[in-house]
C-alpha cells in the first residue's frame, strides 16, 4: 500500500519556466512533509519542508503548498534552472520530529535549456 | 548540516553470502536510520539504529536478515545476510541532528547487486 504517491514519474520543463511537482498521500496521520532532491550516485538532499499547520512555505525559488483536505502537496520551482534536473521525492512523517519518513516513488525532472 | 559517508559505495555479491555496510556521520546525531531503495521503487525505511541497544525494525524487516549495530553516536553498520537477488538495492543511511526540528541527512548510498 503506497501511502505517498507521485503519479508523474517524469516531467520536462523549459528553462526559466515554472516546474510543478505533485504528491498525494493517504494517511491522515501524516503531519510533516518534506521534499528531497536526488542526483545520480548521491543520497537525497533535503530541499524544503512544511508542517500541517501551514499551507505554504517558501525558500528562494522553491515553494511547497499543502492542501490537507485534499491530502495533496506540490513543489513549485520558479524559475527552473538546468541544475534542477534531478529526481524529486516527497516524503511524509507522522510527527514534527521528522522520524520514520515515508517516501513517494519520485519524479524525474528534466530542465530543457 | 551533517555529512554522512558510507562504505562500500557499491558491491557485487554472490547468493548466500553476507555484506556489511558502514555508515559514518561527521557530527553527533540523535537518530540514525537505514533505508532501502529497490530498483524503480521509493525509499523504504528498514530500521532505526539505536545507540547501544537493538535496532527498531519496520514491518517486513527482521533482525536475522538485517542485523544493525550502532556502537556510538556517529557510526552504524547494516548487514545484509544470506543474500538473494531480491536484495539487490541501494541501501542508504541517514541521520537526524540533536534537535527535533533538524532534518534527516542522507549518505550517498551503497549499490548492492546480488548474483
Amino acid at each position: 500500500d503506497q501511502q505517498v504517491k507521485q503519479n508523474s514519474p517524469s516531467l520536462s520543463v523549459q528553462e526559466g519556466r515554472i516546474s510543478i511537482l505533485n504528491c498525494d498521500y493517504t494517511n491522515s496521520m501524516f503531519d510533516y512533509f518534506l521534499w528531497y532532491k536526488k542526483y545520480p550516485a548521491e543520497g537525497p538532499t533535503f530541499l524544503i519542508s512544511i508542517s500541517s499547520i501551514k499551507d505554504k512555505n517558501e525558500d528562494g525559488r522553491f515553494t511547497v503548498f499543502l492542501n490537507k483536505s485534499a491530502k495533496h502537496l506540490s513543489l513549485h520551482i520558479v524559475p527552473s534552472q538546468p541544475g534542477d534536473s534531478a529526481v524529486y521525492f516527497c516524503a511524509a512523517s507522522p510527527n514534527f520530529g521528522n522520524e520514520k519518513l515515508t517516501f513517494g516513488t519520485g519524479t524525474r525532472l528534466t530542465i530543457i535549456p | 548540516s551533517a555529512v554522512i559517508s558510507q562504505k562500500p559505495s557499491r558491491d557485487i555479491c554472490q547468493r548466500g553470502t553476507s555484506l556489511t555496510i558502514q555508515c559514518q556521520v561527521d557530527s553527533q546525531v540523535t537518530m540514525m536510520f537505514w533505508y532501502r531503495q529497490q530498483p524503480g521503487q521509493s525509499l523504504t525505511l528498514i530500521a532505526t539504529a539505536n545507540q547501544g541497544s537493538e535496532a527498531t525494525y519496520e514491518s517486513g524487516f527482521v533482525i536475522d536478515k538485517f542485523p544493525i549495530s550502532r556502537p556510538n553516536l556517529t557510526f552504524s553498520t547494516l548487514t545484509v545476510s544470506n543474500m538473494s537477488p531480491e536484495d539487490s538495492s541501494i541501501y542508504l543511511c541517514s541521520g537526524r541532528g540533536t534537535s527535533s526540528t533538524d532534518t534527516q541527512y542522507f549518505g550517498p548510498g551503497t549499490r548492492l547487486t546480488v548474483l
